[in-house]
C-alpha cells in the first residue's frame, strides 16, 4: 500500500524557515517524480514544486522561487521542502504527491501538514 | 504560463442527474490534463488523465473529454458520494497549474 506521511510543519515568524518531510513507502520511490502542492484555508490547490526521481532537475513555482528547496534522499525514501523567508501567504496545507508514469500527474497524496505563518 | 479557468464554480444538482463541469486552457496543451475530486478534509484524488484515461479504480460514470484548450468532465450520474470540489490540472508545460475548482453540491 503506497503512504505518503508529511511532517515538520507548524507555527512560524514571518521570516522564518521550515524544513518539511514526506516519508514515502510501499512503492520504488527512487523510480518517481515527486512534488509539493500546497492548498490555502479555504482555497484551491497550488502547485509549489517538483522534483525528478534522480534529484537531478527541480522546478519551483514563481511565488516561492528563490525561498523554498526541493529535495529527496531516495536512500531514505524521504522528500523535503525547505522554506526560508516565510510569508504570511505561504500560510497553507501542505501536499506531498507522488508523480504517475506520465510524471507529473499525481496518484497518491498525503493528508499533508499545516504551515502558519503569523506572529 | 498557462492559467485553467473552470467553470461554473458550482454545479447545484440532485443525485442521479448528469454534470458537466468545464475547464479551458489559456493555450493549447494537448491531452496533458488531469482532473481531481476533493472532498472536505481529505487530500485530493486522481479520477482522469491525459484528458480521457480514467485512473485506476475510477467508477465508469466519471468520463472526460477534449483537447487543446477545452476540457470537460462528466459524471453520467451523481451518486451521494460525488458531491466535492473537482479541479482540473495541466502538466503541458512548467510552471504546473490548477484550475480554480468547481464544488458540485446537492440541490
Amino acid at each position: 500500500e503506497v503512504q505518503l506521511v508529511e511532517s515538520g510543519g507548524g507555527l512560524v515568524q514571518p521570516g522564518g524557515s521550515l524544513r518539511l518531510s514526506c516519508a514515502a513507502s510501499g512503492f520504488t520511490f527512487s523510480s518517481h517524480a515527486m512534488t509539493w502542492v500546497r492548498q490555502a484555508p479555504g482555497k484551491g490547490l497550488e502547485w509549489v514544486s517538483s522534483i525528478t526521481s534522480s534529484g537531478g532537475s527541480t522546478n519551483y513555482a514563481d511565488s516561492v522561487k528563490g525561498r523554498f528547496t526541493i529535495s529527496r534522499d531516495n536512500s531514505k525514501n524521504t522528500l523535503y521542502l525547505q522554506m526560508n523567508s516565510l510569508r504570511a501567504e505561504d500560510t497553507a496545507l501542505y501536499y506531498c504527491a507522488k508523480g504517475t508514469a506520465r510524471l507529473y500527474f499525481f496518484d497518491y497524496w498525503g493528508q499533508g501538514t499545516l504551515v502558519t505563518v503569523s506572529s | 504560463e498557462i492559467v485553467l479557468t473552470q467553470s461554473p464554480a458550482t454545479l447545484s444538482l440532485s443525485p442521479g442527474e448528469r454534470a458537466t463541469l468545464s475547464c479551458r486552457a489559456s493555450q493549447s496543451v494537448g491531452t496533458s490534463l488531469a482532473w481531481y475530486q476533493q472532498k472536505p478534509g481529505q487530500a485530493p484524488r486522481l479520477l482522469i488523465y491525459d484528458a480521457s484515461v480514467r485512473a485506476t479504480g475510477i467508477p465508469a460514470r466519471f468520463s472526460g473529454s477534449g483537447s487543446g484548450t477545452d476540457f470537460t468532465l462528466t459524471i453520467s450520474s451523481l451518486e451521494p458520494e460525488d458531491f466535492a470540489v473537482y479541479y482540473c490540472q495541466q502538466r503541458y508545460n512548467w510552471p504546473l497549474a490548477f484550475g480554480g475548482g468547481t464544488k458540485v453540491e446537492i440541490k
